[in-house]
């Protein structure tokens, strides 16, 4: 079966540090989305993309966050200046019909900021 | 507050007895989606149920949806220990398909 894969699967980093999630979408796949989790919390909603552009963002996915479809199948996250809060389980996913068709996810990238 | 929030919490149920879960949400949606989490784990999509739709079923898993109430609810019928996990209902807002918000989940566990 399909699935989304993610890179690295930890990452550890010092606060103020530049850090770029990975994740390879399925690739008939043309929606993305970034949510992040962190630890025993609520799944939370960071960005949605399509057609290279941002679809939708909410208010945690501020001017230090930035997405990237470089080429035809990576999709990035980036943080610019990482801050302690930012330490969570990063999850991409993606689809092939927008908002009516599950989601697949990835394993996810634990981003402990120190 | 929460566009989708599960209740319980957390559930404890011995092997082979019914599990029950509720969302319950704020706005009008196009469709409601139930994952599963194993620990660490991303999330694995279960089902999904339209907003026309009252209820669904796929293998051990029944879904219902109230629009009136705003509320669904996900059965899981005679557990199993891989069934331990925690399950969180997705919601796709009505016009903002680009949106899908979770809720805290529910988190399930089945004593042997």
């Amino acid at each position: 079966e399909p699935e989304v894969t993610q890179t690295p699967s930890h990452q550890v980093t010092q606060m103020g540090q530049e850090v770029i999630l990975r994740c390879v979408p399925i690739s008939n796949h043309l929606y993305f989305y970034w949510y992040r989790q962190i630890l025993g919390q609520k799944v939370e909603f960071l960005v949605s993309f399509y057609n290279n552009e941002i679809s939708e963002k909410s208010e945690i996915f501020d001017d230090q966050f930035s997405v990237e479809r470089p080429d035809g199948s990576n999709f990035t996250l980036k943080i610019r200046s990482t801050k302690l809060e930012d330490s969570a389980m990063y999850f991409c996913a993606s689809s092939e019909i927008w908002g009516d068709e599950k989601l697949f996810f990835g394993s996810g990238t634990q981003l402990s900021v120190l | 507050s929460q566009q989708g929030e599960e209740d319980p919490q957390a559930l404890s149920i011995q092997e082979g007895e019914n599990a029950t879960m509720n969302c319950s949400y704020k706005t009008s949606i196009n469709n409601l989606q139930w994952y599963r989490q194993n620990s660490g784990r991303g999330l694995v999509h279960l089902i999904l149920i339209r907003s026309n739709e009252r209820e669904k079923h796929s293998g051990r898993l029944r879904v219902t949806l109230d629009t009136s109430k705003k509320s669904s609810s996900l059965l899981i019928t005679a557990s199993r220990a891989a069934d331990t996990a925690s399950y969180f209902c997705a919601t796709v807002v009505m016009n903002r398909d680009d949106k899908i918000i979770f809720g805290k989940g529910t988190r399930l566990h089945i004593l042997p």
